[in-house]
């Protein structure tokens, strides 16, 4: 049972537009998300979170957006950069500081 | 601040024989993740544990697998007489009672 789920396996964008990575989540209870990035061979790089209390955060190049009643959250990179190209993890948690439950992750390449 | 640290990073082991991975959370972290990572697949958590107590085994397999975070020293995931099966990414993550956990580099285990 896949409780959050990534339906694009890959992305391709060109350096400079918008990169919107999806993920969607079935668990009512889930109360946080986060996004990770990840390179090959190295472990998870957290990027950004959100709480269910709210709709979007921002940090930079990096926006997360959730929208509760759809179970579904984006994650916005603009502009797109070439270091960006990695796999992106959507992951939700019940509780502060319990378990992450991870999607399957999203192949991003940013070509120039 | 040293991030998390995992040792080794790698590790090749006969089918039957042990395998011991450690884990040294970030300076101030207490709490102590373990997921797994499957070739082709996402991260799949397996034990949440704080200083000598086991918060949350419910991804591990019931035999084989075990875990501990003692009060001294790093904590360690111990895989006993291991199978082709068990080959796999294992990511440590620490938090310090946050929702955002972050990851060491990984031990990649090779089972021959």
């Amino acid at each position: 049972d896949q409780q959050v789920k990534q339906n694009s396996p890959s992305l391709s964008v060109q350096e400079g537009r918008i990169s919107i990575l999806n993920c969607d989540y079935t668990n009512s209870m889930f109360d946080y998300f986060l996004w990770y990035k990840k390179y090959p061979a190295e472990g998870p790089t957290f990027l950004i979170s959100i709480s269910s209390i709210k709709d979007k955060n921002e940090d930079g190049r990096f926006t997360v957006f959730l929208n509760k009643s759809a179970k579904h959250l984006s994650l916005h990179i603009v502009p797109s950069q070439p270091g960006d190209s990695a796999v992106y993890f959507c992951a939700a948690s019940a509780q502060t500081a319990s378990k992450l439950t991870f999607g399957t992750g999203t192949r991003l390449q940013v070509t120039l | 601040n040293a991030g998390v640290m995992q040792n080794p990073r790698h590790l090749v082991r006969r089918r039957g024989q042990e395998a011991r991975l450690r884990c040294s959370p970030m300076k101030g972290h207490s709490h102590v993740y373990w997921y797994r990572q499957l070739p082709e697949e996402g991260l799949k958590f397996m034990v949440y544990l704080q200083k000598e107590n086991i918060i949350d085994e419910s991804g591990m397999p019931k035999e084989r697998f075990s875990a501990e975070f003692p009060k001294e020293g790093p904590s360690i995931l111990r895989i006993q007489q291991v199978v082709r099966g068990d080959s796999a990414a294992y990511f440590c993550a620490s938090s310090p009672g946050t929702a955002e956990a972050f990851f060491g580099q990984g031990t990649r285990l090779t089972v021959v």
